[in-house]
């Protein structure tokens, strides 16, 4: 079992800039949240995803959207980027559309200079 | 809205201390509370997760109550050892509307020198 994979590691980009970020959830694993976690921070909830779907979404702008495929991977995208967004952004699975346990990927560190 | 404050934000002690890290959220309502562990620079890892109906869990080392008419929870490490070094998070999930949602606390920073 590969668990939650995200890709890729580590990103630097300018600002103004567009980046899509990836992840693929654990085996079985049809719910997929993306959270959002600045230095010296806890994480922040930014959308959750189901059967395709943006389910709940966080206090977070338009600029923030995602994407859920067939297979449940899913995809964050940041347009416009700014450089309060630089972060560690964190993929989340689980399984059934409601609640259970929660398994976290690696992160993608994302720089915006 | 869910609000979630851990003491002590930072926390260094000798090897072989028994500790207690601190939680705790605004808001009763939850459906669960999950412990994670952070590793500098690195995703969670989930060490222990009490459901609402639930006062405490235990693996290893570890064990995790929950209050939640006062709205705390206390995790328990036992014999403290130097690969226990990292950020513990408390997440508190949400019901209803916010079912599915985590919210986080910014984490207690555990030193555990040899």
């Amino acid at each position: 079992d590969a668990g939650v994979t995200q890709s890729p590691t580590h990103l630097i980009k300018t600002r103004g800039q567009q980046v899509t970020l990836r992840c693929s959830p654990k085996s079985g694993h049809d719910t997929v949240s993306w959270y959002q976690q600045a230095l010296g921070q806890g994480p922040q909830f930014i959308f959750q995803y189901y059967e395709e779907e943006e389910r709940q979404r966080g206090n977070f702008p338009d600029r923030f959207s995602g994407h859920q495929f067939p297979n449940y991977s899913s995809e964050l995208n940041v347009n416009a980027l700014l450089l309060g967004d630089s972060a560690l952004y964190l993929c989340a699975s689980s399984r059934g559309g409601n609640s259970n346990e929660q398994f976290f990927g690696p992160g993608t560190r994302l720089t915006v200079l | 809205k869910q609000e979630v404050t851990q003491i002590p934000a930072a926390l260094s002690v000798p090897e072989g201390e028994n500790l207690v890290l601190n939680c705790s959220f605004t808001d009763s309502a939850i459906y669960n509370l999950q412990w994670f562990r952070q590793d500098p620079g690195k995703g969670l890892t989930s060490l222990l997760l009490i459901q609402s109906s639930q006062r405490e869990q235990t693996s290893g080392r570890l064990n995790a109550s929950l209050d939640k008419s006062s709205g705390r929870s206390t995790l328990y490490i036992a014999a403290s050892q130097p690969g226990d070094s990292a950020t513990y998070l408390c997440a508190v999930e949400g019901r209803g509307s916010t079912l599915g949602r985590l919210y986080f606390g910014r984490g207690t920073q555990l030193t555990v020198w040899p």
